[in-house]
Formats: structure tokens, C-alpha cells, sequence
């Protein structure tokens, strides 16, 4: 089946330090979206790319989809302490079907 | 802001029980997800749901499982017989079109924990 691969698995940072972190396919996607996810919930959508090599902001968060269709990246500027939580990349295939494929996800921790 | 409902927010069962997790999509939403997540790993995809039938369904979901829409509203997940693996959050989703991002929406939750 189709595989994401985030990285980097965690991520310890100081507040007011800026983020990135990754995500790698071996099957293209036509949509990319990356959520959040605080412990106890569902994810929450942030930011959804459709294009090849678009670039999208939403506050202080950016994500671009790759060029190959096979990736993606989200960067976060100046993190505050509620950016705490679990980042998931997740791709729609070329297929037409509805179903995501999630990433692995990356745990963010902010150190105070 | 529109809002997928999820209840019960956590359900424990004695393994070989049936549950009956419900959901409300958001209300102008055609197409339905179930989708899980074993505690610490990634979240699955289980089965698709649009215009009263399952469009696409994973490995996960099989005879055990079923998904229903029984009247305009609610959207269920049944577990016929419950292991210990199925044990998980299990989250409901809808969107308003095909091709995810068209408010692709995700419910809170429930926590089934199978004894």
C-alpha cells in the first residue's frame, strides 16, 4: 500500500524558534494536507495544497507540495507554546478515490 | 464553525461484544469516513461512504465491521464482535465533495477500549 514517511518522528525546540518538517512518498499525490492533532482528539486540517509546487501560507504556518507529486513540506515561523501537539501529513492518490493516506506524524514539543 | 460529531467520547467493551460507535456529519456533507487510530501510531483509513453505500473499504474493515446511515443524520460504525486489537480511537469524517480538502472534516473521537 501507499507509505508517507515524516520526518523528523519528534522535534524539541525553544519557543519563538521557527519549524520544518517533512514528508516523503513512493506514490504520487494530487492533494496534500497536513493536520494537527492535540492529545484526545481528532485532527484538525491546517493547510491543503492541490497543485504541484504550490506554496500556501496560513498565519505562520507555510507548506509547499513538491514538484514530483511525492512530497511535502510545513514550516512553522516563531512557535509559540500552542504549536504543542502531533503534526500528520496525509495525500490523496491520483486514483480519484476519497480515501487519505496519513503520515507518520511528528510530535512537536516546545521546551520551555 | 460546522462541527462532526462523535459519541460516545469513550466506550469500553468486554471483547466479543458488539459496539455501535455514532457519528453526525457536518449537515450539507455527501461523503462519509471512518477512520483509526491505535494509540501512538499513525491514523488509518477504514471505508468511504457516499450516496448510501461504501464507495472503498480497507483491509481493516472487514466482515466484523459495518457502517450504516439510518436516517439523514447519523452515520454509525458497527463492530460485530469485538477483539482486543480493535481496541483504538475511532474517528468519523466527511467532506462536502470529492477530493479531500473540500472541508474534509475529522470528529473528536471515541476511545473504544476492548477488555
Amino acid at each position: 500500500g501507499q507509505q508517507l514517511n515524516q520526518s523528523p518522528q519528534s522535534m524539541f525546540i525553544q519557543e519563538g524558534e521557527d519549524v520544518s518538517m517533512n514528508c516523503t512518498s513512493s506514490s504520487i499525490f494530487n492533494t496534500w494536507l497536513w493536520y494537527k492533532q492535540d492529545p484526545g482528539e481528532g485532527p484538525v486540517l491546517l493547510i491543503a495544497l492541490y497543485k504541484a509546487g504550490e506554496l500556501t501560507s496560513n498565519g505562520r504556518l507555510t507548506a509547499q507540495f513538491g514538484i514530483t507529486r511525492k512530497d511535502s513540506f510545513l514550516n512553522i515561523s516563531a512557535s509559540i507554546p500552542s504549536d504543542v501537539g502531533i503534526y500528520f501529513c496525509a495525500g490523496l492518490s491520483i486514483f480519484g478515490n476519497e480515501k487519505l493516506t496519513f503520515g507518520t506524524g511528528t510530535r512537536l514539543t516546545i521546551i520551555p | 464553525e460546522p462541527e462532526v460529531t462523535q459519541t460516545p467520547s469513550h466506550q469500553v467493551t468486554q471483547m466479543g461484544q458488539e459496539v455501535i460507535l455514532r457519528c453526525v456529519p457536518i449537515s450539507n456533507h455527501l461523503y462519509f469516513y471512518w477512520y483509526r487510530q491505535i494509540l501512538g501510531q499513525k491514523v488509518e483509513f477504514l471505508v468511504s461512504f457516499y450516496n448510501n453505500e461504501i464507495s472503498e473499504k480497507s483491509e481493516i474493515f472487514d466482515d466484523q465491521f459495518s457502517v450504516e446511515r439510518p436516517d439523514g443524520s447519523n452515520f454509525t460504525l458497527k463492530i460485530r464482535s469485538t477483539k482486543l486489537e480493535d481496541s483504538a480511537m475511532y474517528f468519523c469524517a466527511s467532506s462536502k465533495a470529492q477530493g479531500a480538502g473540500y472541508g474534509y472534516t475529522f470528529g473528536s473521537g471515541t476511545r473504544l477500549t476492548v477488555v
